[in-house]
């Protein structure tokens, strides 16, 4: 079965940038959304079609896919972006994948 | 607005089945399908399977294959999702997730349902 990997935790200080990535095989051929979830909520799309951004969406996060990486990055991080962030793609037979997460800390 | 709204939390035995229900509204329903993802207490989240709601038509997760039945209700605009030989592992909110974005996103989701399997 398809699998995505994510590092379990990220941590950094207000106003760096974080970098969050998700591997898996041959990934940049797929299509890659990322989710921010946090505590007690429900998932919230903030990334979607590798780069494209939800309305609603601030503008410091953003996307890429290539080879066997997505990366989320996140510029200037806020304490409100403190929270576990997923990404998600499609295995060849049309059936959902999700990654194991990546917990954000902003110190 | 388009809104998911999920039935409450429930409780159920070990070999019992469950019925959750995924209400929507605010968009026209046969337009779109729905997903049922699930997040077990501290886990990931994991993808269950989906149905079309123009058709009826149904995918599901090879994880559950056999045990998860989805269907939908096109004059209530309802979708339900029913787990059948439950076991403690399957202790976990379930949440309904509209794809939009040309299904390329998860976009709208319901508020999740906790069911909690215990004897």
């Amino acid at each position: 079965s398809y699998e995505l990997t994510q590092p379990p935790s990220v941590s950094l200080s207000p106003g760096q940038t974080a970098n969050i990535t998700c591997s898996g095989d041959k990934l940049g051929d797929k299509y890659v959304c990322w989710f921010q979830q946090k505590p007690g909520q429900s998932p919230v799309l903030v990334i979607y079609q590798d780069n494209r951004r939800p309305s609603g969406i601030p503008e410091r996060f953003s996307g890429s896919n290539s080879g066997n990486t997505a990366t989320l990055t996140i510029s200037g991080t806020q304490a409100i972006d403190e929270a576990d962030y997923y990404c998600q793609a499609w295995d060849s037979s049309s059936a959902g994948v999700f990654g194991g997460g990546t917990k954000l800390t902003v110190l | 607005q388009v809104q998911l709204v999920q039935s409450g939390a429930e409780v159920k035995k070990p070999g019992a089945s469950v019925k959750i229900s995924c209400k929507t509204s605010g968009y026209t329903f046969i337009g779109y399908s729905i997903h049922w993802v699930r997040q077990a207490p501290g886990q990931r989240l994991e993808w269950m399977g989906k149905i079309n709601a123009d058709n009826g038509n149904t995918k599901y997760s090879q994880q559950f294959q056999g045990r998860v039945t989805i269907t939908r209700d096109t004059s209530a605009n309802t979708v339900y999702m029913e787990l059948s030989s439950l076991r403690s592992e399957d202790t976990a909110v379930y949440y309904c997730a509209r794809l939009g974005y040309g299904g390329y996103g998860f976009d709208y989701w319901g508020q999740g349902t906790l069911v909690i399997v215990a004897s």
